[in-house]
Parts: structure tokens; C-alpha cells; sequence
């Protein structure tokens, strides 16, 4: 079956400090890549997306890109502010029309201090 | 902007008892979704639903029904309420089975005592 696995939390770093968040997946085919944030008391929203191999998801000075021969979906920005801290999801949908049910990593909770 | 609203953001039932959580999308989404979030354990699919008055098992279903009597709303029901069941439940939408992107309601945190 499908799977995601990301990097357990917590991350604890300091304002302007460089973030990488490391997802792998398990998937046949060509699944769609994504990554969703929860800030603190609200449900999760879309981050970022890559559909296809070699695609780059960028929003808000985050990026991941989507690497077939390594099967992963890194999540990196530059220079982290107090307002990312949140927990990240990195999630995949599977390959094939009409297959729109996500798979879910257990999340990793980032805290961004002054 | 696609606004899913849940009925509750906190509630807290007994042990035994059947407990409503009531999910809204304005937006005529065709898909709609059941999760729970536990720490460590991530989102898990409970139920979801394709069409008014149809519904799929996720994952996670034991315990659980769901009602979808119009295309705006989801009901997540607990028949019988037990303390496994504490969590945060979040419900989203999607517009159709072409499209990924799925949009969260707030959620509800249960606490069953």
C-alpha cells in the first residue's frame, strides 16, 4: 500500500535559521506530492504541490521538489520566521484518475523562536 | 474562498453516550471527508463520501457512521462514545475526483470521560 513517512518532530530553531523537513514515500506509479501546514487551533491548508517528477512546489519561500529516484519530497525555506511555527504534513495521492483519497505522514511540528 | 465549518470546536461527552459532529461545505463540493488526528499517529481516514447518500470506509471506521442527507453536509457519528475515541476530528471537502486539493474545517476536539 502507500505510505509516507516524514522526520519526527519536534524541530526547535531560531528565526532566520535554514529549514529542511525530510519526507519519503511508497507509492506505484506516479503519485501527486503534497505538503499541508496546521497552524496552531486550525485545520490544515495547502502548502505546496508537485504532480509530476522533477515539478517544484513553492509558496510562501517554501519549496520541496519532487525527486522520482530518490522517491522524496523535502520541505526547505531559507530563513524561518515565528509565524511558520506549525506542524507540517507531507502527503501523497495516488497515481490514477479518480483516486483522490490522501495518504498522510504523522506530521512534524516546527517551533520557530526569536 | 471554500469554507468548511464544523459545529463545534470543543465538546465534551460521557462514556456510552451517541455523539453528533456536523460538518458544512459551501462551496458544492462533491467529496467529502471524516479524519482523526492523534499525536504521533498523524491524520487517519475514518469515512468518506462521493455523492449524497453514499459513503466509503477509510481506515479507521470502527466505532463510527456517517449521514449524508445533502450535498453541503457530513455527519460523523459515535453510536456509543468510549474514551478511544477522544481526539481532534477534522472534516474537509474536495471539488471533485479530478482535483486534490482537499480544504479543512477548523475541527472539533472530543473529549470523552
Amino acid at each position: 500500500g502507500n505510505s509516507v513517512t516524514q522526520m519526527e518532530g519536534p524541530v526547535t530553531l531560531s528565526e532566520e535559521a535554514f529549514l529542511t523537513i525530510n519526507c519519503t514515500y511508497t507509492a506505484t506509479g506516479y503519485p501527486s506530492l503534497f505538503w499541508y501546514v496546521q497552524y496552531p487551533g486550525e485545520g490544515l491548508q495547502l502548502l505546496l504541490k508537485a504532480t509530476k517528477a522533477d515539478d517544484k512546489g513553492s509558496n510562501k519561500g517554501f519549496e520541496a521538489t519532487y525527486r522520482k529516484e530518490t522517491t522524496s519530497f523535502h520541505l526547505e525555506k531559507g530563513s524561518v520566521q515565528v509565524s511558520d511555527s506549525a506542524v507540517y504534513f507531507c502527503a501523497l495521492a495516488p497515481w490514477g484518475a479518480g483516486s483522490y483519497q490522501l495518504t498522510f505522514g504523522k506530521g512534524t511540528k516546527l517551533s520557530v523562536i526569536p | 474562498d471554500v469554507k468548511v465549518t464544523q459545529s463545534s470546536r470543543y465538546l465534551v461527552k460521557r462514556t456510552g453516550e451517541k455523539v453528533f459532529l456536523e460538518c458544512v461545505q459551501d462551496m458544492d463540493h462533491e467529496n467529502m471527508f471524516w479524519y482523526r488526528q492523534d499525536p504521533g499517529l498523524g491524520l487517519r481516514l475514518i469515512y468518506f463520501s462521493y455523492d449524497v447518500k453514499m459513503k466509503e470506509k477509510g481506515d479507521i471506521p470502527e466505532g463510527y457512521s456517517v449521514s449524508r442527507e445533502k450535498k453541503e453536509r457530513f455527519s460523523l457519528i459515535l453510536e456509543s462514545a468510549s474514551t478511544n475515541q477522544t481526539s481532534m476530528y477534522l472534516c474537509a471537502s474536495i471539488r471533485d475526483s479530478s482535483s486534490y486539493e482537499q480544504y479543512f474545517g477548523p475541527g472539533t476536539r472530543l473529549t470523552v470521560t
